[in-house]
């Protein structure tokens, strides 16, 4: 059983430019939630994704936006990218239930110069 | 405004001993608890989970330990091995685990022979 993937591992990109990961869920969740790791903080939380909608929020601006399909995999994308966005972003999936467990992907390094 | 706080950047621990890591909140709206495990250029890995109608949830060698009243929990590893040494991010949450989660910095945990 396959557990949440993510794409690409590693991408660099420059201030201004746009970017899109990828998230495939663990086999049989339905729900996608997407974090933010800088370094030597913990997660921070972007927002998370139900039923192709984003079902809520964490305190980050519209740059970032996101986009779950019928088969529950999901995009994060973040656009006019700054130094700042330098990070780890993971996403972490579950299913849509009171105390089930969100398992995470490995992340996504992403190095804006 | 941390509302998960671990206030133990690291902690060090021999071999076979406790290793009690901790944690404090200050949202008393939360009503989840998790603990997870990183390990360098990978993604968390979930350890144990506690709801708030409990004040204690075991797991093997993992404890979980919730004090409501001070709004602290704390992660008991016994006995303690090589293995363990990682990251260890406590994190909680207002909606039983299906919202975004809170988290902590981190409490790097390192185990020595």
């Amino acid at each position: 059983d396959a557990g949440v993937t993510q794409s690409p591992t590693h991408l660099i990109k420059t201030r201004g430019q746009q970017v899109t990961l990828r998230c495939s869920p663990k086999s049989g969740h339905d729900t996608v939630s997407w974090y933010q790791q800088a370094l030597g903080q913990g997660p921070q939380f972007i927002f998370q994704y139900y039923e192709e909608e984003e079902r809520q929020r964490g305190n980050f601006p519209d740059r970032f936006s996101g986009h779950q399909f019928p088969n529950y995999s999901s995009e994060l994308n973040v656009n006019a990218l700054l130094l700042g966005d330098s990070a780890l972003y993971l996403c972490a999936s579950s299913w849509d239930r009171v105390g089930e467990t969100q398992y995470f992907g490995p992340g996504t390094r992403l190095l804006v110069l | 405004d941390q509302q998960v706080k671990q206030n133990s950047p690291s902690l060090s621990v021999q071999e076979g001993r406790i290793s009690i890591l901790n944690c404090d909140y200050t949202n008393s709206m939360f009503d989840y608890f998790l603990w997870y495990k990183k390990y360098p250029a990978e993604g968390p890995t979930f350890l144990i989970s506690i709801s708030s109608i409990k004040d204690k949830n075991e797991d093997g060698r993992f404890t979980v330990f919730l004090n409501k009243s001070a709004k602290h929990l704390s992660l008991h590893i016994v006995p303690s091995q090589p293995g363990d040494s990682a990251v260890y991010f406590c994190a909680a949450d207002p909606g039983g685990g299906a919202d975004g989660l809170t988290f902590g910095k981190g409490t790097h945990l390192i185990i020595q022979p």
